[in-house]
């Protein structure tokens, strides 16, 4: 069965650094990838989706994330973080056999120091 | 606004209270979810309807009823809720199954907060 597994409950970063949130799927084929965004209180925004070509996906709010294969990783990334990413971001997969049903991990909280 | 409209956006209930939460989607989509998200739980996708037609319950208690009169609204009818049903109910639409994958990912409502007293 497929599944999404997000090493790190909550991650700190000083705002400017750097940040990248860890991703890994179980799914036998090639897997439908999804990044969503949460803010204290609101539903989720997605942030960007990989399904084929390009490995290297770009997204909203200066986000981007890579899919390796060979790793089972669908990382997302941000070059300098801003103290408005503070929120909670979701890996999710798309289950197979060509029907739309996201499972989702369990995410990440970030909080962003000043 | 992300096109799907949850509303109330928040809702006190006492246990013997009946309640209705509202979601509408004017995206064209045919399939809409109810997602339960409480305090440090994952997201629990609670029920799936494709064409108004539901085809996924995730063993949700009776308690919790819900109804889709057509492909742009949702509804969840709430009655003799307990205290840990408390938390944040999502809705979210997308296109149908087997559409192409282009298409494939959710637009989810702001939720509504829940507190059952």
């Amino acid at each position: 069965a497929q599944s999404v597994t997000q090493p790190d409950i909550h991650i700190t970063v000083s705002e400017g650094a750097s940040l990248e949130l860890r991703c890994n799927y179980s799914y036998g084929a090639t897997p439908y990838l999804f990044w969503y965004v949460q803010s204290p209180g609101q539903g989720l925004q997605l942030l960007l989706k990989y399904f084929s070509g390009d490995t290297l996906v770009q997204g909203i709010k200066g986000f981007e994330a890579e899919f390796k294969r060979s790793q089972s990783s669908f990382n997302l990334r941000k070059p300098s973080v801003h103290w408005s990413d503070a929120a909670e971001y979701f890996c999710a997969v798309v289950r197979g056999g060509g029907y739309n049903k996201l499972i989702f991990g369990a995410g990440t909280r970030l909080a962003v120091h000043p | 606004e992300t096109g799907v409209t949850q509303t109330p956006r928040h809702l006190v209930m006492g246990m013997t209270n009946k309640k209705s939460l509202k979601c509408e989607q004017h995206l064209g989509h045919n399939a809409m979810y109810w997602y339960k998200q409480s305090a440090k739980k994952p997201l629990e996708l609670m029920f799936v309807y494709n064409f108004k037609e539901q085809t996924e319950n995730n063993s949700v208690p009776s308690r919790f009823s819900p109804e889709c009169p057509n492909s742009s609204h949702l509804f969840l009818h709430l009655h003799t809720l307990q205290p840990e049903d408390s938390a944040l109910y999502l809705c979210a639409s997308s296109q149908e199954p087997g559409t192409a994958p282009t298409n494939y990912g959710y637009t989810f409502g702001s939720g509504t907060r829940l507190t059952v007293v």
